[in-house]
């Protein structure tokens, strides 16, 4: 099975915080992904990675920024919080051209 | 980009009814993954399948990837199957292989 971990599960969070998600996997794939979702909608790619040292924007414009020093870790950080932020956030990893698994999910909440 | 469409966009079913979800995308693709989205947010990966069909269980999935489209079947719903059913494609844009998803499937299952 999978192992891919997103940490925190829920987080609520007051407007101009900076914040920082956490992913991580343990199977040494080189791909790494954030996508977010709003309730019941399609998710949108805001950042991924070929692997260390390497990040690229997705097709969704976000303020939000990521790095990727070690293989096993993509987190994503927010320097300052809005509302418009709201939304779940979902990590995913996977080998080159093979399946996706994806992480619980973080769903934020900035008030 | 390679487009993904799913339909119906949702469905609502009496427990004990079978169903038929479709994946139509615009492109050839290298690989397709169907997953399940619970109340919870998190996604779990049902199939992974670039062509041909599997099952597991009381869920089967058939890839025709020359006429470019997936169908996922669900037989005797059950009310553990109401959420969202969603399509990925990989699609080899530049050599990315990035993991489009289209619009999702609402299922609810009454009991």
């Amino acid at each position: 099975e999978a192992d891919i971990y997103q940490t925190p599960r829920y987080l609520v969070i007051g407007t101009g915080k900076k914040i920082t998600l956490e992913c991580s996997q343990t199977m040494g794939h080189d791909k790494m992904y954030w996508y977010q979702q709003d309730p019941g909608m399609e998710l949108h790619l805001i950042h991924y990675s070929y692997g260390v040292n390497s990040t690229e924007k997705g097709d969704l414009s976000s303020e939000s920024t990521v790095s990727r020093i070690r293989t096993e870790h993509f987190p994503l950080t927010l320097e300052s919080a809005r509302p418009s932020h709201t939304s779940q956030y979902l990590c995913a990893s996977s080998e080159l051209g093979r399946q996706a698994f994806f992480g619980q999910g973080t769903r934020l909440t900035v008030v | 980009g390679i487009q993904v469409e799913q339909s119906p966009p949702d469905l609502i079913l009496q427990e004990g009814a079978n169903s038929t979800l479709r994946c139509n995308f615009s492109d050839s693709v290298n690989n397709l993954q169907w997953f399940h989205q619970n109340p919870w947010g998190q996604l779990i990966n049902l199939f992974y399948i670039p062509s041909g069909t599997k099952q597991n269980g009381r869920l089967s999935a058939t890839t025709v990837a020359t006429e470019r489209y997936s169908l996922l079947y669900i037989s005797s719903s059950q009310t553990t199957d109401s959420g969202v059913y969603f399509c990925a494609v990989l699609h080899a844009s530049g050599g990315s292989y990035i993991p489009t998803f289209g619009r999702g499937t609402s299922l609810i299952v009454h009991p």
